[in-house]
């Protein structure tokens, strides 16, 4: 059964970088099939889909082009973990973040979400 | 990368049928079959209902099923229980990234 646990502050100040991690067991980060993923979820914004990380011979990336300069998303092989940076934070970044694993188009396991508020 | 149109609110009695609608474009719903549908209750982890237009995963009511018809998908619940009320999102591949729809508020009077 996988699971993914996420780690990381639950307050960041404005133009700071927001830093999430998340540690996956029953799975690898390095999986052929399965790409791991940032998304969140805020009352104005509903689910946003922010970026993935997968491996496919080679490790690969992809993000939504409303945070794509400023977001980077990292995989961790040796802990099997992956992680987000969000640079340049504001108010508007303020919603629960959850990481999900995706396969065959369906993100079928959740972390179980860390609530980021950007406030000073 | 638009989010998918969806209704911002559905309603149902228990025991009836409602279905939701999620409209996209030819670069996302209407170029891959990689739809998927999650149910959201408020402070709990969204859950997967649907994968590729219209599979259910494994523990998933048969009373969710979905379609899709060109740049349209639809979610159908069937026999409305009590517990089906909570946010509805539809989702798409779009070429290496996802969109999702804005959200359906399901009430069930």
């Amino acid at each position: 059964q996988v699971q993914l646990q996420q780690s990381g502050p639950g307050l960041v100040k404005p133009s700071q970088t927001l830093s999430l991690t998340c540690a996956v067991s029953g799975d690898s980060v390095s999986s052929n099939t399965a790409s791991w993923n940032w998304i969140r979820q805020s009352p104005s914004r509903g689910l946003e889909w922010l970026g993935r990380t997968y491996y496919r011979s080679t490790w690969l990336d992809a993000y939504a082009v409303s945070v794509q300069s400023r977001i980077k998303i990292s995989p961790d092989t040796s802990k099997n973990q992956f992680s987000l940076q969000l640079s340049s934070v504001t108010p508007e970044d303020t919603a629960v973040y959850y990481c999900a694993r995706e396969e065959s188009g369906g993100f079928d396991t959740w972390g179980q979400g860390i609530l980021v508020t950007v406030s000073s | 990368q638009s989010a998918l149109t969806q209704p911002a609110s559905v309603s149902g009695s228990p025991g009836q049928s409602i279905t939701i609608s999620c409209t996209g474009t030819s670069s996302d719903v209407g170029s891959y079959n990689l739809v998927s549908w999650y149910q959201h209750h408020p402070g709990k982890a969204p859950k997967l209902i649907i994968s590729e237009a219209s599979k259910r995963p494994s523990g998933v009511s048969n009373r969710f099923s979905g379609s899709k018809s060109g740049n349209t998908a639809s979610l159908t619940i069937s026999g409305l229980q009590a517990e089906d009320e909570a946010d509805y999102y539809c989702c798409s591949y779009a070429g290496y990234t996802f969109v999702f729809g804005g959200g359906t508020k399901l009430t069930v009077l």
